[in-house]
């Protein structure tokens, strides 16, 4: 398997600007993750989904940010509009229920940088 | 609720020494375990995993962790430290009984590993 593949890799935008990041989870999974890690912050996870359907969402920011998954193969995360706060690296991770350990799978991450 | 605590956000060692990373958990049930390493602008890796079987874990690159139920200790050694394990490391666990999927990370531990 190719694992859980994100694009773009780099993303560098301008303030204000809609941004989307794509996220490829590992076939067969039935969870996915959207995580942020900043410096400051550290890893922050952001919303999860069980089976295409939004679990938890409490850790989006704020209303600028919002996540789908249409279908079992891929999910987006976008930000709209963009700020310099924004900038971080996004990470996508997917994981098997049925594997009963829960271990998550990281994609190589979305390095987002909003000028 | 479950929580994770990784004491030392920073560990310098020369190389050839030993290596521990500190992790605490709380749980209301018995956890699973797990530990992560980053390297430079890269996804999360899963070093090992604790899932109720043996204390004592064997990882990949060396590395091993042993599950101390009575000091709530997940802590993370490697004998001989090598140039190549300079990275961010995490120490996760897993949130519930039930199948949530959620994992909850600690703040992480750089390695810095001296020639």
């Amino acid at each position: 398997d190719a694992g859980v593949i994100q694009s773009p890799r780099h993303e560098v935008t301008e303030m204000g600007q809609e941004v989307t990041l794509r996220c490829k989870p590992i076939s067969g999974h039935d969870y996915l993750f959207w995580y942020r890690q900043t410096m400051m912050r550290g890893l922050e996870l952001l919303i999860y989904f069980n089976n295409n359907v939004p679990i938890d969402d409490s850790g989006m920011p704020e209303d600028r940010f919002s996540a789908k998954m249409p279908n079992a193969s891929f999910s987006t995360l976008k930000i709209q509009p963009s700020e310099p706060r924004d900038s971080a690296v996004y990470f996508c991770a997917s994981s098997l229920s049925g594997s009963y350990s829960y271990e998550q799978y990281f994609g190589p991450g979305t390095r987002l940088t909003v000028t | 609720a479950q929580s994770v605590t990784q004491l030392g956000s920073h560990v310098s060692v020369s190389e050839g020494a030993l290596v521990l990373l500190r992790c605490n958990y709380s749980s209301s049930v018995p956890p699973y375990l797990f530990w992560y390493v980053q390297y430079p602008n890269q996804g999360l890796q899963l070093l090992l995993k604790y899932t109720s079987a043996a204390t004592l874990v064997k990882g990949i690159n060396g590395f091993e962790a042993e599950f101390k139920k009575s000091e709530t200790s997940f802590h993370l050694t490697k004998p001989s430290a090598h140039m190549s394990d300079a990275a961010e490391y995490f120490c996760a666990v897993s949130e519930g009984s039930g199948n949530t999927g959620k994992l909850i990370f600690g703040q992480g531990t750089t390695l810095q590993v001296k020639p």
